[in-house]
């Protein structure tokens, strides 16, 4: 099994841009977390699906921020406009039913 | 809601020096106590869990860690500490809701190892 696989692991881009990150999540896996950490913040959960379904968007810190999740192969989370306090390395985590998460590698964004 | 509190956001331990590195949760029911490892530029990696079944938990590279429910803590330990244990150290604790296991993490703890 090769993991959760996120894309891309970093994206470099200017204030006011678009950014997508992509998360495949481990097959069998039913329930998707979006997670965001920085210095000052730590680990933030953002928001989280379970079968595909969002369950809990209080985390997602604005309007700018969205996530979808169309199957259960693929998910993503938006930001537009970014900005540079966005900067950060945000985490997609997978689990099944009520047991550990795993974690991906992570996508580093840096918003100049 | 429950919290997670790490003590020591920073622990230095000499090569072959016990590693201990503390955990105290608050939960209203008993919980799920989980701890992850961040080695750097890296996602989190689990490294142990206690789901109520045996407080002494043994985890992978030779960390265990012991749930005391009267101290309301997890702590995480290791007799000697080896050069490639330098990571940060992540509790957590999970709470169920809609099918999911939510997990609330502590700040961390970034363990050094001197040589």
């Amino acid at each position: 099994d090769a993991g959760v696989i996120q894309s891309p692991r970093h994206e470099v881009t200017e204030m006011g841009q678009e950014v997508t990150l992509r998360c495949k999540p481990i097959s069998g896996h039913n329930s998707l977390f979006w997670y965001r950490q920085t210095m000052m913040r730590g680990l933030e959960l953002l928001i989280y699906f379970n079968n595909n379904v969002p369950i809990d968007d209080s985390g997602m810190p604005e309007d700018r921020f969205s996530a979808k999740m169309p199957n259960a192969s693929f998910s993503t989370l938006k930001i537009q406009p970014s900005e540079p306090r966005d900067s950060a390395v945000y985490f997609c985590a997978t689990q099944p039913d009520q047991e550990t998460q795993y974690f991906g590698p992570g996508t580093r964004l840096l918003v100049l | 809601a429950q919290s997670v509190t790490q003590l020591g956001s920073h622990v230095s331990v000499s090569e072959g020096a016990l590693v201990l590195l503390r955990c105290n949760y608050s939960s209203s029911v008993p919980p799920y106590l989980f701890w992850y490892v961040q080695y750097p530029n890296q996602g989190l990696q689990l490294l142990l869990k206690y789901t109520s079944a045996a407080t002494l938990v043994k985890g992978i590279n030779g960390f265990e860690a012991e749930f005391k429910k009267s101290e309301t803590s997890f702590h995480l330990t290791k007799p000697s500490a080896h050069m490639s244990d330098a990571a940060e150290y992540f509790c957590a604790v999970s709470e169920s809701g809609a099918g999911s296991y939510q997990l609330t993490f502590g700040k961390g703890t970034k363990l050094s190892v001197i040589p």
